[in-house]
C-alpha cells in the first residue's frame, strides 16, 4: 500500500521549454503533497507544500512563478517548471500524505536535464 | 539552520556487521522520527519510524534507538547485507505538522 507514482522518470529538453511533472497517489487519497529538489549527493530540499484545492505554499527562496504547482484532486499534483534553464536541472521528487503527523510516501523522482 | 544533524556522512561495513547512523535534533516540538532508504535514481522509501513515547523500535534487522533527553536518535542495521548499500536519511516532523526536516544523509556501503 501507499504507492506514489511520478511521471516522467526522466526528461531532457532544451533551455526555455516548460516541463510538467505528475505525482499520483495510487491507493490512497493524499490531502497534502510535497515537492522536493535533490542535488547529487545532497539531502532533499522542500520546495513547496500543496493541499488539494488550495494554492501551494512555497519555501523561502523558491520562485512560485517558476515552479507552478497544481493539486486539482486528492490523487494528483503537478509541478510545472516554466521556461527551464540549465540551472533548473535536478532530481525532483514528490511525496504524499493522508494528513498531519502522518508518514510521507515518496515517488521515484524525475531526473530533469536542461540542455 | 540545520535542525537535524546526521552522522557519519559515509560508512563502510563488512557483510554481517552492524551499521550505525546517528541523528541529533534541536526542535523540541518534533515528535515523529522516520528513517528513509534511498537507492540511486530512486525516491526515498520509508524504512522505519518512531515516536517519542518509546525508546526503541525494531523491525526485522532495523532498529531505531531514541533518547529524548539528549534529543538524539539512531538507526542500527544488524547483519548488514550488500543489498543494504544505499543512502539513509533521518528526518523529523513536529506534532500537528506535516513538513519533514531531513538530515544530510549517510551513504552506506556494505562490502561482501
Amino acid at each position: 500500500g501507499a504507492v506514489v507514482s511520478q511521471h516522467p522518470s526522466r526528461v531532457i529538453c532544451k533551455s526555455g521549454t516548460s516541463v510538467k511533472i505528475e505525482c499520483r497517489s495510487l491507493d490512497f487519497q493524499a490531502t497534502t503533497m510535497f515537492w522536493y529538489r535533490q542535488f547529487p549527493k545532497q539531502s532533499l530540499m522542500l520546495m513547496a507544500t500543496s493541499n488539494e484545492g488550495s494554492k501551494a505554499t512555497y519555501e523561502q527562496g523558491v520562485e512560485k512563478d517558476k515552479f507552478l504547482i497544481n493539486h486539482a484532486s486528492l490523487t494528483l499534483s503537478t509541478l510545472t517548471v516554466t521556461s527551464a534553464h540549465p540551472e533548473d536541472s535536478s532530481f525532483y521528487i514528490c511525496s504524499a500524505t493522508t494528513g498531519s503527523n502522518q508518514p510521507q510516501h515518496f515517488g521515484d523522482g524525475t531526473r530533469l536535464s536542461i540542455l | 539552520q540545520q535542525q537535524v544533524k546526521q552522522s557519519p556522512q559515509s560508512l563502510i561495513v563488512q557483510k554481517g556487521g552492524i551499521s550505525i547512523i546517528n541523528c541529533a535534533y534541536e526542535n523540541t516540538a518534533f515528535d515523529y522520527f522516520p528513517w528513509y532508504q534511498q537507492f540511486p535514481g530512486k525516491g526515498p522509501a520509508l524504512l522505519i519510524a518512531i515516536r517519542p513515547d518509546v525508546s526503541e523500535k525494531k523491525e526485522g534487522r532495523f532498529t531505531i534507538s531514541f533518547n529524548k533527553s539528549a534529543k538524539q536518535f539512531s538507526l542500527h542495521i544488524m547483519d548488514s547485507q550488500p543489498g543494504d548499500s544505499a543512502t539513509y536519511f533521518c528526518a523529523a516532523m513536529a506534532a500537528a505538522g506535516n513538513k519533514l526536516t531531513f538530515g544530510g544523509g549517510t551513504r552506506v556501503l556494505v562490502k561482501p
